[in-house]
């Protein structure tokens, strides 16, 4: 099984729709992220949560909103969707107790909103 | 503010060339993390290296090596005798060195290797 779990993977929905995608992780970090990739655009920072009762924003939050529901999970919403939101959205969690070691990436989930 | 500059978008080799991929990296920190990651096809992102501020030392991994320059920012990736397998998007990211270890990623290279 993945460490870090994505569902859906893929996903079409409508424009105004509310979405919701979901993390779940097996590897006890307690820092969790969301990502997402735009062709040429790298991966931009939307949201980010390093405990339970701790939410922070990315560069790139406008439209988003982030639920972290337990340790080992944290969804990303999009409350009502638009096409640019179209894109493909990964989670990642790392590991505080040992500053700066690398984010382990989830599957991503493709989202498409027509 | 953090910036990384990946100023190569496309690379076409083939199988055997030795290639490098570029990476030039802005930062106010002293102390700083960079990475590379690579995400082949299927699309996951796979972490490749991680190298401190401090530590300016090249690292080789088989057929993988890494060429950091704090004198001119940059943190390059040597493929040497690339395979048709190679072929992936390679993002290098920039972290700083404080508590929150937020990446800032570069717009990532489209290496493809031909047979």
């Amino acid at each position: 099984d993945a460490d870090v779990t994505q569902t859906p993977r893929n996903r079409i929905t409508k424009t105004g729709k509310r979405i919701m995608l979901e993390c779940s992780q097996t590897k006890g970090h307690d820092r969790m992220y969301w990502y997402r990739q735009d062709p040429g655009l790298g991966l931009r920072l939307i949201y980010y949560s390093f405990d339970v009762k701790d939410i922070n924003k990315g560069e790139i939050s406008d439209g988003y909103s982030v639920s972290r529901q337990a340790q080992a999970k944290f969804s990303l919403s999009l409350e009502s969707a638009i096409p640019n939101q179209t894109a493909l959205y990964f989670c990642a969690t790392s590991d505080s107790d040992r500053v700066n070691q690398p984010q382990h990436f989830g599957d991503g989930t493709r989202l498409s909103i027509l | 503010a953090q910036k990384v500059t990946q100023a190569q978008t496309e690379i076409s080799v083939v199988e055997k060339e030795d290639v490098t991929l570029d990476c030039v990296y802005e930062t106010r920190d002293t102390t700083y993390y960079l990475f590379w990651y690579k995400q082949p096809p299927s699309g996951e992102l796979v972490f490749l290296i991680r190298r401190n501020s401090f530590d300016e030392q090249n690292e080789i991994s088989g057929r993988y090596s890494w060429n950091f320059q704090k004198s001119t920012s940059s943190f390059n990736f040597t493929i040497t005798a690339s395979q048709v397998v190679d072929s992936a998007v390679y993002f290098c990211a920039l972290s700083d060195g404080g508590a929150n270890s937020k990446l800032t990623f570069g717009k990532g290279i489209t290496l493809s290797v031909r047979p």
